[in-house]
Formats: structure tokens, sequence, C-alpha cells
């Protein structure tokens, strides 16, 4: 049982490139998750998906893009990478939304040089 | 406004010294849920504990103990006799049951703490 796994754990990009980071969760969750981490900020949200087939913006969604693969995938799509998008990349799922608790991946450090 | 306001920024105590988390959230709803996470320094975030709004016992498991007082808004958790490992940054986080929302957290921007042996 690996709960929730992000691939890759690192990459570094130039302006410009985009790249797709992959999530995936073994608990036969309903919702998902995608947040970023900057120094200082705490964890925002970027983009929320609360079942397959549905996906919805957070409070940082700019820059980026979402799929629901299925209930078990929910991929984060950076379509021309920007250095204000360096960040820690963390994905999240939970059994259902309001009020379960969310268990986090490893994350994946980006650096946008 | 910050939703969710975790005071202290960073936290250095003595090992076995008793050490206090403060988190202050603001809300308009009357059903909501507090957690808090621990994220050590490998950076993975851990899950500790959910509180929902209606449920103002306290929690203890083992060393940790947890305070919610709704007539204060406020949150706060306790390790009782610290620890190295208890070495982390500590996030407090809301989630309300507004129309829109689908249960995603809204973190304070966390304590850091660190226990010196």
């Amino acid at each position: 049982n690996a709960g929730v796994t992000q691939t890759p754990k690192f990459q570094v990009l130039k302006t410009g490139q985009s790249m797709t980071l992959q999530c995936a969760q073994d608990m036969n969750h309903n919702s998902m998750y995608w947040y970023r981490q900057d120094p200082g900020m705490g964890l925002r949200l970027i983009y929320y998906s609360a079942s397959e087939g549905t996906t919805d913006k957070g409070e940082v969604p700019n820059g980026y893009n979402v799929s629901r693969l299925n209930k078990r995938e929910f991929s984060l799509r950076l379509e021309s990478a920007a250095p204000s998008q360096t960040s820690v990349y963390f994905c999240a799922s939970s059994e259902r939304g309001v009020g379960y608790e969310q268990y986090f991946g490893p994350g994946t450090r980006l650096t946008v040089t | 406004a910050q939703k969710v306001t975790q005071a202290q920024t960073e936290i250095s105590v003595v090992e076995k010294e008793d050490v206090t988390l403060d988190c202050v959230y603001e809300t308009r709803d009357t059903t909501y849920y507090l957690f808090w996470y621990k994220q050590p320094p490998s950076g993975e975030l851990v899950f500790l504990i959910r509180r929902n709004s209606f449920d103002e016992q306290n929690e203890i498991s083992g060393r940790y103990s947890w305070n919610f007082q709704k007539s204060t808004s406020s949150f706060n958790f306790t390790i009782t006799a610290s620890q190295v490992v208890d070495s982390a940054v500590y996030f407090c986080a809301l989630s309300e049951r507004i129309e829109g929302s689908q249960g995603n957290l809204i973190f304070g921007k966390g304590t850091k703490l660190s226990v010196k042996p």
C-alpha cells in the first residue's frame, strides 16, 4: 500500500519548457488535490478534483492545467514554465471532500531557471 | 485576512521542555474542521489530527495534546517533554463546509519547531 506517489521527485526546467507532474493514489479516494509550497507561504491550492471526471480551480491556478485521468491518477501540467513556478508541489487525496483528512505525496521540487 | 494564523514563525526549545504551538482560525461557517500536520526535515506532510467544530473535547495522544476552544477560535497543539525527533514545521489547517468548497485545506504559514538536545 504505497499511499500517494508522485513523480518526479526533482526537476529543473528552463523558462518556457513544459512538463507534467504525475500523481497516483491507491487508497480508492474520491478527491485529489494539487498544492504548491513556497517559503513562508504555507501550502496553497492550485487545482482539485472532487471525483473522477471533475476538476476545479483553487487559489493559484494560473499557468497550470490538470487532468483527472481516472480515479487513481491526477496530473498537473505546466505548459510554459516560468521562474515564479519554482516551488515544491504536493499532491494529496482524501476519501471525500469537506471534513476528511488529506494524505500527501512526498512532493516534487521544481526549479525553473 | 488570513483564515488560519500561526503567529509563531519559529520556536526553539531544549529537549524535555513542553511547548505549545498556537493556531487561530477565522470562519463564518458553523460546521468546519481543523487539522494539524507535521512536516519533518525530510519534507513529507504527516497528518496528526482532525477535529470537527461540534467536538470541543481536548484530545491527548501520547506526548501530544490539542486544545480546541471555539470561544477564542483557537486550536492549539502542545508537545509534552519534547524530543529532538519533534523538530519539524507544524501546520494548522481549516476545511469549511461552504458553497463551492470541495474540502480543500486552508493552511497557516506554519511554525518551525527546533528541539535542541
